[in-house]
């Protein structure tokens, strides 16, 4: 079945440096969404891409989805301390709208 | 205001019994999900349901069953067959959409955590 798989498990950073999180499917997909959940939270949606090479931002968060859509990256750049949570990926699979998601990805800020 | 609502937050239970989930959501979505969560660990897919009375096994249906009779509610069961059943359980629920085009997005509950004594 399909896998997706996310590196690393664990970021911890110093408050204003960048983080980096990416994430590789074993197949080729059609849409690759992020989530992030902050700590005793649930998932919260934060994107969806589509096209191969596509690169979206969000203030401080660039998302990108690679030429052969097999994988994904995701840059916080000067993280906060409110960037603290785990980010997951999440890409398709079935035919009925499951989606497979990443181990994750833990990010902590350091003050 | 519009959601997904799980009920309790926090449940304790005793080896060998039944419990039962609620996820109830009023955003109008076909599609509902399970999905269980350990420490440190992604999601995993217990069951789903594309509409009403219909629902279909994910990577992990052991121990585990569902109903969806009405289109607002997907209650899961955690039964006593169910091996390690102490987890955080996340509820979500989607727009099914029309096959073939995008996925829509999944919105999730604030989530159960079950605790097997």
């Amino acid at each position: 079945g399909q896998q997706v798989m996310q590196i690393p498990q664990y970021q911890h950073v110093q408050e204003g440096e960048d983080f980096t999180t990416y994430c590789n499917s074993s197949t080729t997909l059609s849409n690759i969404q992020w989530y992030k959940q902050r700590p005793g939270g649930h998932p919260v949606f934060l994107i969806q891409l589509v096209k191969s090479g596509e690169v979206k931002k969000q203030k401080r968060l660039t998302f990108q989805f690679g030429e052969a859509k097999k994988n994904s990256s995701l840059h916080i750049t000067a993280t906060q301390t409110t960037d603290v949570g785990t980010y997951f990926c999440a890409g398709p699979s079935g035919s009925a709208r499951q989606l497979t998601f990443g181990s994750g990805t833990q990010l902590t800020v350091l003050p | 205001d519009g959601g997904i609502t799980q009920s309790p937050k926090y449940l304790f239970r005793k080896e060998g019994q039944n419990v039962t989930l609620s996820c109830e959501q009023n955003l109008n979505h076909d599609a509902m999900y399970w999905y269980r969560q350990d420490p440190g660990q992604g999601l995993r897919l217990i069951y789903y349901s594309q509409i009403v009375n219909d629902f279909q096994k994910g990577d992990i249906a052991e121990g585990y069953s569902v109903s969806r009779e009405k289109k607002e509610s997907f209650p899961l069961t955690v039964t006593s067959a169910q091996k390690n059943p102490t987890a955080f359980y996340l509820c979500a629920s989607s727009i099914s959409g029309t096959p073939g085009r995008t996925y829509n997005e999944q919105f999730f509950g604030p989530g159960t955590r079950l605790t097997v004594l």
